[in-house]
């Protein structure tokens, strides 16, 4: 069965503090995996995307196809990045959907 | 994302009412989903649509019905036989057919029993 597990549903970093938001999913194709995130009063975006291989607000996230994880990391918190953070799997078969994980909420402390 | 425009913010529904959800774009975007939003589960699919007058059941269809008669408008009817629809709903929309592409969401509307 398709499933992405975020583990921690709150996570909480000092500022300056390196961050780690874990991922790991669970598909028997080829993962296609995003990073969406929601500010406070925003609507849901994107991030990031594997394919992408690109750094985006200093967050950088590595497909790990050994250990089916894609963890979200930035060396250095800073106050705005506290936000409710989701990773997504893409599926393709005979439809085509996304599923998400249960996310996990970053806040940043001063 | 000003392109996607779901209506009302806020709804209230009665027991034993069907209430439908708006949902509109004007990104031209092929595909279109409904998500529930709860506290601690994240985002749960409900129904999506790839092209007009087609759309496929999602992880949590059940109480939920979705029509598709134009590429701009995907409306959700939670229906009575919904138990617990108390929750924030979103829709999204993705340019093709395909999920690999990133999503665009709405605002949301948040559903409450009176």
């Amino acid at each position: 069965a398709q499933r992405v597990t975020q583990p921690e549903k709150l996570l909480s970093v000092f500022k300056g503090a390196p961050v780690e938001l874990k991922c790991n999913y669970s598909y028997s194709g080829s993962p296609e995996l995003f990073w969406y995130v929601q500010y406070s009063r925003q609507r849901l975006q994107l991030l990031l995307r594997h394919i992408s291989r690109e750094s985006i607000k200093g967050f950088t996230a590595d497909l790990n196809k050994g250990e089916t994880s894609f963890h979200l990391k930035k060396p250095f918190a800073q106050e705005e990045d506290s936000a409710m953070y989701y990773c997504a799997l893409s599926v393709i078969s005979s439809a085509s959907k996304i599923i998400f994980g249960s996310g996990t909420r970053l806040s940043i402390r001063p | 994302d000003g392109g996607i425009t779901q209506s009302p913010k806020y709804l209230f529904r009665k027991e034993g009412q069907n209430v439908t959800l708006s949902c509109e774009q004007n990104l031209n975007h092929d595909a279109m989903y409904w998500y529930r939003q709860d506290p601690g589960q994240g985002l749960r699919l409900i129904y999506y649509s790839q092209i007009v007058n087609d759309f496929q059941k999602g992880d949590i269809a059940e109480g939920y019905s979705v029509s598709r008669e134009k590429k701009e408008s995907f409306p959700l009817t939670v229906t009575s036989a919904q138990k617990n629809p108390t929750a924030f709903y979103l829709c999204g929309t993705t340019p093709g057919t395909y999920s690999n592409q990133p999503q665009h969401f709405g605002d949301g509307t948040r559903l409450s029993i009176l």
